[in-house]
């Protein structure tokens, strides 16, 4: 089974803040996805990336895909306390045929 | 609405008792999935289903867990006999297919055994 850790476990922050969160593994994945999840509710994806190297932005956030398809990092410029959350990243294993989660970060940015 | 949903939302049962969750997904999603997320913890697989078939169904912790899928749609989580342990929120997802598809999660249900 393919693992993957998320870094740092829990992230406070103040409103206006930028923040970079990890997801490693020892395992090479054929995608990566970050998903948002908040209180009561399922996770929702917010990006995937399929090629190593790959940057994707969508507004504030910055993702990245490690060279070797192993890492992604998703940096937040500016947090704002809509921000806060549970963030997910979740590798597809090619084996299983499934989605591995990592334990998430939790980021609560303070207003 | 058009969403993944989940019944029931809350379910609170005694140790020993039988216990199901439904999943209906969003229709057309051939691909179906069940997690479980213990509280500060990430989404742990369960199961996953391709139309009416398990495909893979290695996270099942133990046989007294149990999912179908009968007609290609609505899915069923079954535990018998369930265990303290067993508290959590059992998450479902569908995509349209798999692989690298976005998956669309329902809300969970959660499940606390006293």
């Amino acid at each position: 089974t393919q693992l993957l850790e998320q870094s740092p476990q829990f992230l406070s922050i103040q409103e206006g803040e930028n923040l970079t969160v990890y997801c490693n593994s020892s395992s090479v994945f054929s995608s990566l996805q970050w998903y948002r999840q908040e209180p009561g509710e399922g996770p929702v994806l917010l990006v995937t990336v399929v090629t190593g190297g790959e940057v994707k932005k969508l507004k504030r956030l910055t993702f990245q895909f490690g060279d070797a398809r192993k890492d992604s990092s998703l940096h937040i410029t500016a947090a704002q306390p809509g921000d806060t959350g549970l963030y997910l990243c979740a590798g597809y294993d090619n084996y299983g045929q499934n989605f591995v989660f990592g334990p998430g970060t939790r980021l609560s940015v303070l207003p | 609405g058009a969403g993944v949903s989940q019944t029931p939302s809350n379910k609170v049962t005694e140790k020993g008792k039988y216990v199901e969750l439904r999943c209906d997904p969003i229709s057309g999603h051939t691909a179906l999935y069940w997690y479980r997320q213990s509280l500060g913890q990430g989404p742990e697989f369960l199961i996953y289903f391709q139309g009416t078939g398990a495909a893979d169904d290695s996270g099942l912790p133990n046989d007294r867990f149990f999912a179908v899928r009968p007609e290609g749609s609505v899915s069923t989580l079954k535990i018998q006999r369930t265990e303290r342990g067993d508290s959590a929120v059992y998450l479902c997802a569908s995509s349209f297919g798999w692989g690298t598809g976005e998956l669309f999660f329902g809300e969970g249900s959660r499940l606390t055994v006293l």
